[in-house]
């Protein structure tokens, strides 16, 4: 099946920084959707995109599709602690019947004081 | 507004024993969707469900039985439990067809020994 690459595994950055990741595919994507999970929870979408070289923001985080529509990233700006967990990128394409969603490894993000 | 509920929480079965995990959603939402986490892996998919009475395979779905009798439930039965079925799963909806944005349950944590 179809892979996504995510970039880091895993962070350990200190309360205030910028992080950045991203995801990458040998496949072009429809849409690209990028997930949250905190512990012992589901995933929640964050922000969705839709169309090539399109930059969302949802407060401090702001997404990118890429031009190639192969790849996307996520920036979250002035990290706080409750921004720990794992970041999860899906990218989307749509069939007959149901959007055909691939999930991405995830990022996991700890966050330091 | 519950959203999209799931029981049990965590489950412990032994090699061979079967169960069924509970899905509900109170959104209304046509499509219901089955989702594997293994540690380090993307979410898979299961089986996933267009409406009631219709289901059908997802990326890994051996060893796995659903039905959709009911807009609101989503069962996922596991006959015979193997060591191989220890994951984390979810349960998600989505409103209509092409709507990609997945709203997730808390998740079961089953572990089969």
């Amino acid at each position: 099946g179809q892979q996504l690459n995510q970039s880091p595994q895993s962070m350990f950055i200190q309360e205030g920084e910028d992080v950045s990741m991203n995801c990458t595919s040998s496949s072009i994507f429809n849409t690209w959707l990028w997930y949250k999970q905190d512990p012992g929870e589901g995933p929640v979408l964050l922000i969705a995109l839709y169309k090539a070289g399109e930059l969302t923001s949802n407060g401090r985080l702001t997404a990118q599709f890429g031009i190639t529509r192969k790849d996307s990233f996520l920036n979250i700006s002035a990290s706080i602690p409750s921004d720990v967990g794992i970041y999860f990128c899906a990218g989307v394409i749509n069939t007959g019947t149901a959007s055909k969603l691939t999930f991405g490894t995830g990022t996991r993000l700890q966050v330091t004081l | 507004n519950a959203g999209v509920t799931q029981t049990p929480k965590f489950r412990i079965l032994k090699i061979g024993q079967s169960m069924t995990l509970q899905c509900t959603q109170d959104m209304n939402h046509n499509y219901m969707y089955w989702y594997r986490q293994d540690p380090g892996m993307g979410l898979k998919l299961i089986y996933y469900s267009v409406g009631a009475g219709i289901t059908d395979k997802g990326e890994v779905p051996n060893g796995y039985n659903v039905s959709r009798s009911t807009t609101e439930d989503f069962p996922l039965r596991l006959e015979l439990a193997a060591p191989s079925q220890t994951s984390v799963y979810f349960c998600a909806s989505s409103p209509n067809w092409g709507n990609e944005k997945l709203f997730f349950g808390s998740g079961t944590q089953l572990s089969v020994l």
